[in-house]
C-alpha cells in the first residue's frame, strides 16, 4: 500500500523560505503515470493546490503561487519536495503531499504538516 | 474565493437523503472530470469519487456522483453519524492548467 510522509520545518519566519519533503513509501516515485502533488490547508479554510511534479522533474504550479513556488524530485531517496519563498501569515497552513493519476484524482495522501509562519 | 462553488454547509437526519452542489465553468467542469473528497475532522481528505460517479474503493454505494454540464452532484443516501464531514468537489482548469477546489461543504448530521 501505497504511503506518503510529510516532513520539514514547522515553524518559518516571515520572508523566509518553507521547504517541506514527501517521502514515498510502497511505490516508486517513478512508476506508472502518476505525478506527485502538494496542496495546502490553511486552518479552518478550504483546500488549495500548490501544483504537481513529474518524476522527471516536469513541474506545474497554481498561478497564484507560481512566483514563489518550486519542486524537485529526488528519485535516489524516492521522494519530492516544495520549497515557498518569501512566507507571509498567509502562508500559514497544513500542508500535504499527495499522488495525483490520470484522473487527476488525489488517491493517496500524506497526514498533512502544519507549518506556522511567524516571527 | 474559490471558482468552483459549493454551499457552506449542509444538513440531514439519519437516513436522508442529501445533495451537494459543485458549480463551475467552461474550462473546469464543463471540460473536464470532477472528484470529489471527503475530510473527516482532524483528519486528512480522502478521494471519495473520481470521474465524476464513479466511488472510490471502500466507499459505500449510499454515495453516487453526477456531473452535467458545468454543475456536478454529490448524494448521499440513508445518511449515517459517521457522514459528518466536509465535503471538497474538484476538478481540472484547462485555462490555469491547475486543479481547482471547491470552496467545501459541511455536512451536519442532526
Amino acid at each position: 500500500q501505497l504511503q506518503l510522509q510529510e516532513s520539514g520545518s514547522g515553524l518559518v519566519k516571515p520572508t523566509q523560505t518553507l521547504s517541506l519533503t514527501c517521502t514515498i513509501s510502497g511505490a516508486s516515485i517513478s512508476s506508472g503515470g502518476a505525478s506527485w502533488s502538494w496542496i495546502r490547508q490553511p486552518p479552518g479554510k478550504g483546500l488549495e493546490w500548490i501544483g504537481h511534479i513529474w518524476h522527471s522533474g516536469t513541474s506545474y504550479y497554481n498561478p497564484s503561487l507560481k512566483t514563489r513556488a518550486s519542486m524537485a524530485v529526488d528519485r535516489s531517496k524516492n521522494q519530492f519536495s516544495v520549497k515557498l519563498t518569501s512566507v507571509t501569515a498567509a502562508d500559514t497552513a497544513v500542508y500535504y503531499c499527495a499522488r495525483q493519476d490520470s484522473y487527476n484524482s488525489l488517491q493517496f495522501w500524506g497526514r498533512g504538516a502544519l507549518v506556522t509562519v511567524s516571527s | 474565493q474559490s471558482v468552483l462553488a459549493q454551499p457552506p454547509s449542509t444538513s440531514g437526519t439519519p437516513g436522508q437523503r442529501v445533495t451537494i452542489s459543485c458549480s463551475g465553468g467552461r474550462s473546469n467542469i464543463g471540460s473536464n472530470i470532477v472528484n470529489w473528497y471527503q475530510q473527516l475532522p482532524g483528519a486528512a481528505p480522502k478521494l471519495l469519487m473520481y470521474s465524476n460517479k464513479e466511488r472510490a474503493s471502500g466507499v459505500p454505494d449510499r454515495f453516487s456522483g453526477t456531473k452535467s454540464g458545468t454543475s456536478a452532484t454529490l448524494a448521499i443516501s440513508g445518511l449515517q453519524p459517521e457522514d459528518e464531514a466536509d465535503y471538497y468537489c474538484a476538478s481540472w482548469d484547462d485555462s490555469l492548467n491547475g486543479l481547482l477546489f471547491g470552496g467545501g461543504t459541511k455536512l451536519t448530521v442532526l
